[in-house]
This record gives C-alpha cells, structure tokens and sequence, in this order.
C-alpha cells in the first residue's frame, strides 16, 4: 500500500524567511512518481512539480525548490525568501494503483504554510 | 493552464434536496476524478472514471453518484442532500498514458442545512 506523510500541520513564518515542507513516503513500487500541489485561500489545488523515481536530481524553479531523497524516501518542498502569497496549504501526493490495478494519486494531509508580513 | 470548471461554486441547501454538481474539462483529458476535502484539509477521493461510460468509487465511501456520457463532462449528483454531505467538492482530470498530473477545478463548497 502506499502512503504519504506530511509530518508537519502548520507552520507560520515571518516574511523573507526560508521555509522547508516535509514529505515522506511508503511505496512498494519500483517505479512510481511524486507531486507537489499548492491550495490557495480560493480552493483550487495548483500543480506544481511532478518527479519520478528514477530522477533524484533536485530541481529549483524560481524561489521554489525540492529534494528528492530515495534512500529516505522523502520529497521535501523549500521556499526561499517566502511571500505573503505564499500562505496556501500545500499537499504531496505519490502515484499509487487501486487494488484493481488502476492509477490513483495518494495524498498526504497537507501542511498549511502561514507567512506574516 | 488547465481549463476545468465546476458550477456552482457555492452552494447552499436545505435537506432532502436533490442537487447535481457540474465539471466540465476542454483538455480533452480520459481521466477526471471527484475528491471531497473534509475541513481538515485532507482530500478523500470519492469517484473516479478512465472514460465514457466508465465510473468506479474511490477511496472513501460516498452516497453521491456519477455518470461520464461526454468525455468532458464529470457531474456528480445527491439524491437527498444531508448535513453530513457538507464540503468542499473537487473535480480533476489528467492523461491517460503514465502518472500524469490531475488538474484541478476550483471546487464546489457545498453546505447542507
């Protein structure tokens, strides 16, 4: 079965601040892929990186950044120099299949990111 | 950008009504999904189809029910709307081929009185 643990609740920064949300996954799958999704106070969920298991490479898109670490099976998400508009709640979630076999993606909890100005 | 929409964005009902919630994609996407995300945050997948006429339940028990007969088109309906069906609805949808992103409407919150 697979799971997704996003440890931390809520976290509530100042301004300018760097800030790292937590992602750890269980998987069973040699070949799987990991997502970020970002929630606005609107509710709509926002895309924001896909990586599959054979890509451990880090990836930096602007103030955003992951790593991704096979060997402690995390995905963890950095926002540097955070914003205001960065206040959302931000889901990881990991490819996974039903027991029929069909895909799903598998959600964590969320971790929702408060930044103060 | 994505281009998925769902109407109505708020609703607000009495019990006992039977409602229907729109999604609609112009992507041409196989795949669409209906999640229902609790006040916790968590999202709860509740519906899921590969393509027309094909609809599966998800993860999480629902009472509501959906029919795919146009590819772009998802809606899901409560026979008789109950408090406890009170949430926030979202529908997604993705590729076929591979783990692809879902994409995600920007929801219906639905409060049942």
């Amino acid at each position: 079965a697979q799971k997704v643990t996003q440890a931390q609740t809520e976290i509530s920064v100042v301004e300018k601040e760097d800030v790292t949300l937590d992602c750890v996954y269980e998987t069973r799958d040699t070949t799987y892929y990991l997502f970020w999704y970002k929630q606005p106070p609107s509710g709509e969920l926002v895309f924001l990186i896909r990586r599959n298991s054979f890509d451990e490479q880090n990836e930096i898109s602007g103030r955003y950044s992951w790593n991704f670490q096979k060997s402690t099976s995390s995905f963890n998400f950095t926002i540097t120099a955070s914003q205001v508009v960065d206040s959302a709640v931000y889901f990881c979630a990991l490819s996974g299949t039903f027991q029929g076999g069909s895909e799903k993606l598998v959600f964590g909890k969320g971790t929702k990111l408060t930044v103060n100005p | 950008e994505a281009d998925i929409y769902q109407t109505p964005r708020y609703l607000v009902i009495g019990t006992g009504k039977k409602i229907t919630l729109e999604c609609s994609q112009t992507m041409g996407h196989d795949k669409m999904y209906w999640y229902q995300q609790d006040p916790g945050m968590e999202l709860h997948l509740i519906h899921y189809s590969y393509g027309v006429n094909s609809t599966e339940k998800g993860d999480l028990s629902s009472e509501s029910t959906v029919s795919r007969i146009r590819t772009e088109h998802f809606p899901l309906t409560l026979e008789s709307a109950r408090p406890s069906h009170t949430s926030q609805y979202l529908c997604a949808s993705s590729w076929t081929s591979g783990y692809n992103e879902q994409f995600f409407g920007p929801g219906t919150r639905l409060t049942v009185l």
